[in-house]
């Protein structure tokens, strides 16, 4: 079955500043989700990939999906308070309709 | 945008009781719900997907006479957590596929089950 594992599991960062935060797939993603959920709610959906090398972008908010298919980034530009949350990647995995995830990764924005 | 709602939000029990959770789309129809389980600083699981008027699919290890789930209707799926223990207390969340893609999947805001 697919895994994801995300990198890094927490990061703390100073608002303004910008971060990036990784998910790799152990199988070629067909689709990649990225999700916001604020602790003890469910997820809002962010952004979608599909194509290798896609990226797409809203707000302060870049996604991108590796040529290759595995790996993809979330990138933040100049981080504000509003962006902490947990961010989880989900993989459509083929054959099995439904998306599986990866653990998260926990962010938090020092004033 | 859709609107996946669940209830109660919290829910706290006796051990060996049984608890129920609604998840209902509030403006669109939903053939396929998912129900979701998410253990503190982990990532969600999926428990079972669940087609309107038919038996619900559970995932691997997931016990189907424990977790029972109804999805009676376009807008509406239950589930049922029966003979709860405390290791049963965890947050559980569902979503609601609006279309094909799971772009349009909708996550409800979750269901914190605590059992004594």
């Amino acid at each position: 079955s697919q895994e994801l594992e995300q990198s890094p599991q927490s990061l703390i960062v100073q608002e303004g500043k910008n971060l990036t935060i990784n998910c790799t797939s152990s199988k070629t993603l067909y689709g990649l989700y990225w999700y916001k959920q604020k602790y003890g709610e469910g997820l809002i959906f962010l952004m979608m990939l599909q194509k290798g090398g896609e990226e797409k972008s809203h707000e302060k908010i870049t996604a991108k999906l590796d040529e290759k298919k595995q790996q993809s980034s979330l990138h933040i530009t100049a981080s504000q308070p509003s962006h902490a949350g947990i961010y989880l990647c989900g993989a459509d995995e083929r054959g099995a309709q439904k998306l599986v995830f990866g653990q998260g990764t926990r962010l938090t924005i020092n004033p | 945008g859709a609107v996946v709602s669940q209830h109660p939000s919290r829910v706290i029990c006796k051990s060996g009781t049984s608890v129920k959770i609604e998840c209902r789309s509030l403006d669109f129809q939903a053939t396929t719900m998912f129900w979701y389980r998410q253990f503190p600083k982990q990532s969600l699981m999926l428990m079972a997907t669940s087609n309107e008027g038919s038996k619900a699919t559970y995932e691997q290890g997931v016990e189907k006479d424990k977790f029972l789930i109804n999805h009676a209707s376009l807008t509406l799926s239950t589930l049922t957590v029966t003979s709860a223990h405390p290791e049963d207390s965890s947050f559980y969340i569902c979503s609601a596929l609006r279309g094909l893609s799971y772009n349009e999947q909708f996550f409800g805001p979750g269901t914190r089950l605590t059992v004594l």
